[in-house]
């Protein structure tokens, strides 16, 4: 089955850091922009780094710049989250999600198509 | 960055019924934007992108239509699964934003 599994959540505190892992089965991971998106408790979905598939490009969302960085080992088929300096409000549960990265009459858009279950991170004292 | 507003926030409809969820972005995108379905304790489910491509596997009732910085999402009669919240995305540049969500609850 084709599937996407994340791991690496857990409570931490302020200040902290976490490592995300995402890891693919059943496709070749390294053909496609990987994307991170979170979701608070409750709360709606939000989008915080992608990375391209050979993984020289990324992009992030402003309030985690410099506290966050994506990353990818395509021979291991795995994309992470390094996540430090950590505060309540990046407490969320954590997607991992696939970009089919779609051609339509020469335009190109998103289609995050593949999704984890999501892994929790909680940041409290 | 660009701005999505959805609305309304939440609705209540019926089986059968027709169901119309907006987003209005800040500035002009073009046709860049997804819609995605979420239902309670489960991952995210891609339904459109480019606005108004189907993604494959998902039921002819779901359309999207709009283009610049007006955009629709449609569900012709609806079904009982499709009670479930709504997100529309932009991927017209970085960062990505989501819009708030469409809940679409039972009358």
């Amino acid at each position: 089955e084709v599937q996407l599994v994340e791991s690496g959540g857990g409570l931490v505190q302020p200040g902290g850091s976490l490592r995300l892992s995402c890891t693919a089965s059943e496709f070749i991971l390294s053909s496609f922009w990987m994307t991170w998106v979170r979701q608070a408790p409750g709360k709606g979905l939000e989008w915080v780094a992608n990375i391209r598939a050979d993984g020289a490009v990324e992009h992030y969302l402003d309030s985690v710049k410099g506290r966050f960085t994506i990353s990818r080992d395509n021979t291991k088929n795995s994309v992470y989250l390094h996540m430090n300096v950590l505060r309540a409000e990046d407490t969320a549960l954590y997607y991992c999600a696939r970009d089919l990265d779609v051609s339509d009459s020469g335009l190109w858009y998103d289609a995050y198509d593949i999704w984890g279950q999501g892994t929790m991170v909680t940041v409290s004292s | 960055a660009v701005q999505m507003t959805q609305s309304p926030s939440s609705l209540s409809a019926s089986v059968g019924d027709r169901v119309a969820i907006t987003c209005r972005a800040s500035q002009d995108i073009r046709k860049d934007l997804g819609w995605y379905q979420q239902k309670p304790g489960k991952s995210p489910r891609l339904l459109i992108y480019g606005a108004s491509t189907l993604q494959s596997g998902v039921p002819l009732r779901f359309s999207g239509s709009g283009s610049g910085t007006d955009f629709t999402l449609t569900i012709n009669n609806l079904q009982p699964e499709d009670f479930a919240t709504y997100y529309c995305l932009h991927d017209f540049d970085y960062p990505r934003t989501f819009g708030q969500g469409t809940k679409v609850g039972i009358k």
